[in-house]
């Protein structure tokens, strides 16, 4: 396996709920990625953080979103008030910060709302 | 912020035929080049990868051309296998973040 793990795998939640996703990166990758896939599209990035510190957000990152990565461990990603248009795959990455351009991605967790 | 595009959407060959699957970005500041495998319900899977300063990274039966000045990419296969069947997706960035193409159904058939 890759060792970047996500849970759930699968989220069903009703519209206006709150969903909070988990990712273990690699233990000795300092960098990690949240991207959106939907169905037919390429992953669109959202954040990433470079151990604890979140260095970048997207505009797709609304306010309803949230990451974080306390410890420079796991990180979560929360959905306030989630929408229909929040039903997508979120993937997490990770990589290292010197000399590990390529990221690792998790098997993602498959949120759908209804 | 960059753009990636790219072509073919779906790519249908005979097994034992080549595939090439095309992607160019228009950020002149993107160095990295990643190509992405992904299958059906699964996570996407690093297949090869070019940095800037190199034209050209052949591993096995997987190649990748860059062309930092028409700002466009490439990935080929040949001796395609019916295991190669996937969507394959280009990106490209500068490191922390990569802008993904839209994806490539490759189809190998028997």
């Amino acid at each position: 396996d890759t060792g970047v793990s996500q849970d759930p795998r699968h989220k069903i939640t009703k519209r206006g709920q709150n969903v909070t996703f988990r990712c273990d990166p690699i233990s000795e990758h300092n960098r990690l990625y949240w991207y959106r896939q939907t169905l037919g599209q390429g992953p669109e990035f959202l954040t990433y953080f470079q151990n604890e510190a979140q260095l970048e957000k997207s505009r797709l990152l609304s306010d309803r979103f949230s990451a974080e990565r306390p410890k420079g461990s796991f990180s979560t990603l929360e959905i306030q008030r989630t929408e229909q248009g929040d039903s997508a795959m979120y993937l997490c990455a990770s990589s290292l910060l010197v000399g590990g351009w390529g990221y690792t991605f998790g098997s993602g967790t498959r949120l759908t709302v209804v | 912020g960059e753009n990636v595009e790219q072509h073919p959407s779906t790519l249908s060959v005979q097994e034992g035929d080549s595939a090439v699957i095309k992607c160019t970005y228009s950020d002149s500041a993107s160095n990295y080049f990643p190509w992405y495998k992904q299958e059906l319900g699964k996570r996407p899977q690093l297949i090869i990868d070019i940095r800037s300063n190199v034209g050209e990274k052949k591993d096995q039966r997987i190649a990748v051309t860059l062309n930092k000045t028409a700002k466009h990419f490439s990935l080929h296969i040949t001796e395609t296998q019916p295991e190669d069947s996937a969507v394959y997706f280009c990106a490209a960035g500068a490191g922390n973040q990569f802008y993904f193409g839209t994806g490539t159904s490759l189809t190998v058939i028997p």
